[in-house]
């Protein structure tokens, strides 16, 4: 498979619960990012890094921790969420800073 | 704090119509311009980078010019079809990170 993948499309958890939203790339890119898209907002960067090292957090909760294995492979580990974490979640790509290949994303529903 | 604005929020037109639509951004710092197209439940796609101000670029239908100095880019679509139908990004980044700050879109239905 090419490009970004994620998994799993679209996920359901209670306020308690402990998952993993995981973001592959085949493209030999070396910055990967996630970003949330809530209804009627902007997509909000939340994490990047470049060279499996972090290198942006953008203020997010640490109930949201992300984790860079190696240059592929992205996850986002979530815990103790809220129903306003509820939202569409975006991984992407990118040959350092230039354009970005975005995965086709998680739904998140929070209840 | 960094604002990108994209206007109009929405548009609907007819096919064969032609098209265009405004992203306003600071013009300070600047770095790059970027233009995605996202259709419903597919992946945001990148249409453009731009980073020279006078730029302008052009794929197929789509062209898109670049204003550094006054903070503006425009999207042109010509002759727009059905399949144009979607929402455009435009994404600013500065000249100190990889952040790109994202405008709400202007989501385009075409009309058969």
């Amino acid at each position: 498979e090419t490009g970004v993948t994620q998994t799993p499309r679209h996920l359901v958890m209670g306020m308690t619960n402990k998952k993993s939203l995981k973001c592959e790339q085949h493209l030999g890119h070396n910055a990967m990012y996630w970003y949330k898209q809530s209804a009627k907002k902007p997509l909000e960067l939340m994490f990047v890094y470049s060279l499996e090292e972090r290198v942006e957090n953008n203020s997010v909760p640490s109930r949201f921790s992300p984790e860079c294995p190696n240059s592929s492979h992205l996850f986002l580990h979530l815990h103790t969420l809220q129903p306003e974490d509820s939202a569409l979640y975006l991984c992407a790509s990118s040959p350092g800073r230039g354009e970005q290949f975005f995965g086709p994303g998680t739904r998140l529903t929070v209840l | 704090i960094l604002n990108v604005e994209q206007s109009p929020q929405s548009l609907h037109v007819q096919e064969g119509d032609s098209t265009n639509f405004t992203c306003s951004f600071p013009s300070s710092n600047f770095y790059a311009l970027h233009w995605y197209r996202w259709e419903t439940a597919k992946s945001p796609e990148a249409l453009f980078v731009m980073t020279l101000n006078g730029d302008e670029k052009k794929k197929g239908r789509i062209s898109a010019t670049l204003n550094t100095k006054e903070g503006y880019s425009y999207l042109y679509i010509k002759g727009s079809q059905p399949e144009d139908s979607a929402t455009y990004l435009c994404a600013f980044s500065s000249g100190s990170n990889y952040k790109l700050t994202f405008g709400k879109g202007t989501l385009l239905t075409v009309n058969p």
